[in-house]
């Protein structure tokens, strides 16, 4: 079964709005990985934090980890039409060399 | 660098066919991987590799088959392939592994099976 679960499923915005996707997990981790899935390029790395970070920023991206309640927040500010994607939560459980993926947020951003 | 690139892009097959899904990385990478993903759902793993020689299952490993006799190759093979494995197929690869590393994927192999 997949590690992550992510909320919600589908986020409709329009440009220039904030978007936040939530990332629930069940195991330990070593660290949370975000990625975003760009049509016909596979999928694009965003930000990895590791157990023992609580924030992390890349350029209009911040993501948050609180492991005591085994989730993590993707935030985007200032959207753009482009932000329009796919995006996963994967996690890297403690004690194994797997990368397990959640089930993913549709982002849609609305000129 | 060409990154991960993965052969063919499209492919097509009748039910007990066998074929193999190629990935090559030329990064120098010692972790390799490969997902399965359907319709409406995230990425699940197929099978990995921490480095040439070995190989390990992951979440969904029955009906293909791996190996990993070089650094940069990293093939998927399904020996008699079935209807429930129509989907699409990307390769990874890091330096280290999802335990150190981002991982670097590949733009993915659609296959159906008829």
């Amino acid at each position: 079964s997949q590690q992550g679960e992510e909320d919600p499923q589908a986020l409709s915005i329009q440009e220039g709005e904030n978007a936040t996707m939530n990332c629930s997990y069940k195991t330990s981790i070593n660290n949370l990985q975000w990625y975003r899935q760009n049509s016909g390029r596979g999928l694009v790395h965003l930000i990895l934090i590791r157990s023992n970070e609580r924030e992390k920023h890349s350029g209009r991206l911040r993501v948050t980890l609180d492991t005591s309640k085994k989730s993590s927040s993707l935030l985007i500010t200032a959207s753009r039409a482009a932000d329009t994607a796919p995006y996963f939560c994967a996690t890297a459980p403690d004690n194994t060399d797997k990368l397990i993926f959640g089930t993913g947020t549709r982002l849609q951003v609305f000129p | 660098n060409a990154g991960v690139t993965q052969t063919p892009k499209f492919q097509v097959l009748k039910t007990g066919q066998s074929m193999t899904l190629q990935c090559a990385q030329d990064m120098n990478h010692e972790y390799m991987s490969w997902y399965r993903q359907d319709p409406g759902m995230g990425l699940r793993l197929i099978h990995y590799s921490v480095g040439a020689g070995i190989t390990d299952q992951g979440e969904v490993p029955n009906g293909y088959n791996v190996s990993r006799s070089t650094t940069e190759d990293f093939p998927l093979r399904l020996l008699s392939a079935a209807p429930s494995q129509t989907s699409v197929y990307f390769c990874a690869s890091s330096y280290e592994g999802p335990f150190y590393n981002e991982q670097f994927f590949g733009p993915g192999t659609r296959l159906t099976v008829l």
